[in-house]
């Protein structure tokens, strides 16, 4: 069983390009939270989705994110005219039911923005 | 509101010492407590966590935590580390309901020396 896919693990975009981030969870996992590290501090919630629902994007900033987790493929993450203050590690983590008795993670994206 | 504190932003230890690595949390309801281990460049891996039940709880790689409800602590531990316990290691605390978000501290990084 294939852990949380996350890619790529690295991308480099210039300021004011766009950055999509894939996420495939874990086999039979329809819950999917995104997660950001920026450096020297702990990971901090971004967003949750359910299969074609955003049930939560309290701490996703207002302007230039989104997310997405279609019926068909990986969850997405799409930054918009990226700045140098996005370079960070994304984190997606899945769980298979609602609730937060566990959720695995993802090996992460490190996005670098030049 | 929860938040989680890491006190010790760095750890240095010797081989086969033991060592400590301390998390305090504040929440005004019951939690659910986690330790997870990052090595660099890589994701975030579950070390163990505490749902209910008893308060010493026993992780991989040797590790073990102490839930301690008076103090608010859940401090994890390990007898003797080896070269490889060499990462970063987060704790994080999360709602039983209502909520799925995880909190994360700043973590600690454990540099154990040869």
């Amino acid at each position: 069983n294939a852990g949380v896919m996350q890619n790529p693990r690295h991308l480099v975009r210039r300021r004011g390009q766009e950055a999509r981030l894939r996420c495939s969870p874990m086999k039979g996992h329809s819950h999917v939270y995104w997660y950001r590290q920026l450096p020297e501090e702990g990971l901090k919630f971004m967003v949750y989705l359910q299969k074609e629902n955003i049930i939560d994007e309290s701490g996703m900033p207002k302007e230039r994110f989104s997310a997405e987790f279609p019926k068909e493929g990986p969850s997405i993450l799409r930054i918009q005219q990226v700045v140098r203050g996005d370079s960070a590690a994304y984190f997606c983590a899945s769980s298979r039911e609602a609730g937060n008795t566990e959720a695995f993670f993802g090996q992460g994206t490190r996005l670098t923005v030049v | 509101a929860q938040s989680v504190t890491q006190l010790d932003s760095q750890v240095p230890v010797f081989e086969e010492a033991p060592v400590e690595l301390r998390c305090n949390y504040s929440s005004s309801v019951s939690v659910y407590l986690f330790w997870y281990v990052q090595y660099p460049n890589q994701g975030l891996q579950l070390l163990l966590k505490y749902l209910s039940g008893s308060t010493l709880v026993k992780g991989i790689n040797g590790f073990e935590a102490e839930f301690n409800k008076s103090q608010t602590s859940f401090h994890l531990r390990k007898p003797s580390v080896h070269i490889s316990d060499t990462a970063e290691y987060f704790c994080a605390v999360s709602e039983p309901s209502g909520t799925y978000k995880y909190i994360f501290g700043t973590g600690t990084r454990l540099k154990v020396l040869a």
